[in-house]
């Protein structure tokens, strides 16, 4: 099975501030690599696609990169709405997600 | 608009069955597949099952042998058999579409809660 590990757990930030999250896949996954923003009562939703693959209707301060086994999912500039948990999730072999990024706001 | 909707979660002892459905629309279950994440208490995402176009069934190692998945084209749903439930099957049960060979999932539903506990 694919292990995926996501740094850090928890990041607080302010409005305004850039961050990035990383996550690594215990081997090579080639783009297989999708970024889910998650809040509480709400469905999840898909940020990012085939690593760097802007999905329909999200916003462009949103960005991803990385191949193999690294990965980057980057917000330009925190906005209010974006303090949530976010998820990685490999589609290579079967699907596997990293353990969450909880955003909160500093 | 693409919509997915879930329903059945609830209540249910060790040992018990409970069955979710996914109600879905704007698009037809047939055309794509559609899978089942869940996310425990205060854990992460743990993906479930998947149905795929032809109609054959996934499964996760941790529900295989007590989980079934099936659908109704008529009906444009999809069904999550849950059998010999264990207390670590609790859990918000959402139903998601999910794009063919790229495998990431596009939409997702709001979820539904299923508690197995004495």
């Amino acid at each position: 099975d694919i292990q995926m590990t996501q740094s850090p757990s928890s990041l607080s930030a302010s409005v305004g501030d850039r961050v990035t999250i990383t996550c690594r896949a215990s081997q090579s996954i080639g783009t297989y690599l999708n970024w889910y923003q998650v809040k509480p009562g709400k469905a999840p939703k898909l940020l990012i696609y085939s690593a760097s693959s802007l999905q329909s209707g999200v916003s462009s301060r949103f960005s991803g990169s990385g191949s193999g086994t690294d990965f980057t999912l980057t917000v330009s500039s925190l906005q209010p709405e974006d303090f949530a948990t976010y998820y990685c999730h490999q589609s290579s072999e079967t699907h596997s997600f990293g353990q969450g990024t909880k955003l909160e706001i500093k | 608009e693409v919509q997915l909707v879930e329903s059945g979660g609830g209540l249910v002892q060790p040992g018990g069955s409970l069955r979710l459905s996914c109600a879905v629309s704007g698009f037809t279950v047939e055309s794509t597949y559609v899978s089942w994440v869940r996310q425990a208490p205060g854990k992460g995402l743990e993906w479930v099952s998947v149905i795929y176009r032809d109609g054959s069934p996934y499964f996760a190692d941790s529900v295989k042998g007590r989980f079934t998945i099936s659908r109704d084209n008529a009906k444009n749903m999809v069904f999550l058999q849950m059998n010999s439930l264990r207390v670590e099957d609790t859990a918000v049960y959402y139903c998601a579409r999910e794009v063919p060979v790229d495998g990431y999932f596009d939409s997702w539903g709001q979820g539904t809660l299923v508690t197995v506990s004495s």
